[in-house]
This record gives C-alpha cells, sequence and structure tokens, in this order.
C-alpha cells in the first residue's frame, strides 16, 4: 500500500555530531512534504518542509533533502544539541488529495 | 498567542462511557483535524474539517463523531468508548485546506485511557 515511512525507529547521536533522518515514501503523487519534530508531551511541531520540484531546503541547522528518482527524503540536522532530542515525523501531501500522511517517527536520542 | 488548545489534557473513561474532546484555534485558520497517535504507529488521520460547515472522515473515523461549532472550534466526540480507543489525540489547523507551506499547528494533545 501507500505510505510514509521512516527507515529507522531510533537514532542515538553524539552532542556536536551531524544527524541524518531518513523518510522512504512510495506514492509517486506526492509533491510536498514536511518534518516535524515531537518533544515529550507535546504536540509535533513544523520544522522545515520541501515541494517536489526542489532538491534541497535549508533552515537554521536544518537541511532537508528530496531524492524523486528513489522516493526518499532526509533531514539533517548540523551540530545535534541535547534540544534536538525528540521523535522526527516526515509527512507527505499529495496534490490531489491535500491530506497529511504521516511516517512512524524516527526517536533522536542526543547523548552529552 | 494560544496556538491550538485542547481540552482536557488527560482522561480516564471507562468502555461505554462517551465524552468529547474540546480543540480551540485562535490564528483564524479555514481548516481543522483530528489525529491519534499509537506507539510505532505514527499520527492517524480521524476526521477533517476543510472549512467551516463541512467535515470529512479520514483514515480512522470509526466510533467518532465531530462537530465543526464555528470557524475557531472543532469537537471529537467519542459515544461509547472502547480499550482500542485508549491513545493520545491531537487537534491540528491549518490556513488552507492543503497544508502547505506552512504546515499544521498541533494542540498539546489529550491522552485518553479506556478501562
Amino acid at each position: 500500500g501507500e505510505s510514509v515511512g521512516l527507515h529507522l525507529p531510533t537514532l542515538s547521536v553524539q552532542e556536536g555530531d551531524n544527524s541524518i533522518i531518513n523518510c522512504a515514501y512510495s506514492n509517486s503523487a506526492s509533491d510536498y512534504f514536511i518534518w516535524y519534530k515531537q518533544e515529550s508531551g507535546k504536540g509535533p511541531q513544523f520544522i522545515i518542509d520541501i515541494r517536489s520540484n526542489m532538491d534541497k531546503r535549508q533552515g537554521q541547522r536544518v537541511t532537508v533533502l528530496l531524492n524523486k528518482t528513489v522516493k526518499h527524503l532526509s533531514l539533517q540536522i548540523a551540530a545535534t544539541q541535547p534540544g534536538d532530542s525528540a521523535v522526527y515525523f516526515c509527512a507527505e501531501n499529495r496534490s490531489n488529495d491535500y491530506k497529511l500522511s504521516f511516517g512512524a517517527g524516527t526517536t533522536v536520542t542526543v547523548r552529552a | 498567542n494560544a496556538g491550538v488548545t485542547q481540552t482536557p489534557k488527560f482522561q480516564v473513561l471507562k468502555t461505554g462511557q462517551s465524552m468529547t474532546l474540546q480543540c480551540a484555534q485562535d490564528m483564524n485558520h479555514n481548516s481543522m483535524y483530528w489525529y491519534r497517535q499509537d506507539p510505532g504507529m505514527g499520527l492517524r488521520l480521524i476526521y477533517y474539517s476543510a472549512s467551516e460547515g463541512t467535515t470529512d472522515k479520514g483514515e480512522v473515523p470509526n466510533g467518532y463523531n465531530v462537530s465543526r461549532l464555528n470557524k475557531r472550534e472543532f469537537s471529537l466526540r467519542l459515544e461509547s468508548a472502547a480499550p482500542s480507543q485508549t491513545s493520545v489525540y491531537f487537534c491540528a489547523s491549518s490556513l488552507t485546506f492543503t497544508g502547505r507551506d506552512y504546515g499544521y499547528t498541533f494542540g498539546s494533545g489529550t491522552r485518553l485511557t479506556v478501562v
């Protein structure tokens, strides 16, 4: 079936290192993607988005890469900090069905 | 700026009881959504309201009903709670139905346990 998913459920990162969180999608009609961050006890928070006419988009300490050929996107966090510890979700939004579909999430733990 | 406010934050129900989860947004958003979040399954859409006066089913609507009371408020009702409805419920809103450019704004969630 069609789904949005993340490759790994957990990721442990040393403080100061760069983090890479991966996400695969299967629906070629998906043309808009969002990364969310969810801290413990809180709702998901928008981090960054990317449209399918782009390959890369940068924000503050974050970069999203989109590879439409293999239906893969990633979120890179530079110089990971303790405050980056959270669950990260990718979500897709299709041009013919605007509802967001979420992956299962990756839990990122930052080691001091 | 409160954003999206959900009440209550926690609730325990007995099987068969009913309750309504409340959601209100103060961002003048047109579209509102209810999601449930279960371990290892991400967020699944229950119901949504693309605009005031309309509601539609999402992927897991069974056992729920919704009301878009006005532009600000979107409630979720469980008529006869079941243990399978134990979950964390999130309300979200977006300026446009596509949710593009700004994504969705989520509330802080309601943790519901049905015993």
